[in-house]
């Protein structure tokens, strides 16, 4: 069975940094390119950042392009999402999520999708 | 960046009831659209790629269609558990986007 679990997540105070780790399971961790979406709360999903099967390729939303850094280990099958300079409006639970089919990043859409870790940017 | 645009918002329906939820692209996205299930608490789940494929373990009263900048997902026959909050995504160029999100409710 395909697993992703996250960690990481915690109280941040604004400017302030946090490391998001996901550590995977029950696939070939380096076939598969991988992103972080994210939801405010209350809010809908909103796509983070995204990388490719082997790292070499890294893809941002505009909202966090410059302060978030997306790698991967695939010797220890872990996905990261590196946060700094955070604000208040990066508050949300982050998901780590596969691509659903191997191949041209997310044209299958993304499954499974982690728990989710709660970020929380405040004073 | 591509905006993605469903209807309605909000929906109400009962056990049994044929529902349809449209999702709009702001231009053409060929067939790189996918929806997903989200309820309360938990991760969304993949239900339909590509515009029509039907995920993996998916009841077959999901559907997909459409192509360009208009799709649907119709659920034939509501179950229980299928009262959700559903969500399209385009998956044709980065930065990938969601609708806003449709929730259905009990009527």
């Amino acid at each position: 069975e395909e697993q992703l679990l996250e960690s990481g997540g915690g109280l941040v105070q604004p400017g302030g940094s946090l490391r998001l780790s996901c550590a995977a399971s029950g696939f070939t961790f380096s076939s598969y390119a991988m992103s972080w979406v994210r939801q405010a709360p209350g809010k809908g999903l909103e796509w983070v950042s995204g990388i490719s099967g082997s790292g070499g390729s890294t893809y941002y939303a505009d909202s966090v392009k410059g302060r978030f850094t997306i790698s991967r280990d695939n010797s220890k099958n872990t996905l990261y999402l590196q946060m700094n300079s955070l604000r208040a409006e990066d508050t949300a639970v982050y998901y780590c999520a596969k691509d659903n089919v191997p191949g041209i990043a997310a044209a299958a859409g993304f499954e499974p999708w982690g728990q989710g870790t709660l970020v929380t940017v405040s004073s | 960046d591509i905006q993605m645009t469903q209807s309605p918002s909000s929906l109400s329906a009962s056990v049994g009831d044929r529902v349809t939820i449209t999702c709009r692209a702001s231009q053409s996205i060929s067939s790189y659209l996918n929806w997903y299930q989200q309820k309360p608490g938990k991760a969304p789940q993949l239900l339909i790629y590509t515009a029509s494929s039907l995920q993996s373990g998916v009841p077959s009263r999901f559907s997909g269609s459409g192509s360009g900048t208009d799709f649907t997902l119709t659920i034939s026959s509501l179950q229980p558990e299928d009262f959700a909050t559903y969500y399209c995504q385009q998956s044709y160029s980065t930065p990938w986007t969601f609708g806003q999100g449709t929730k259905l409710e009990i009527k």
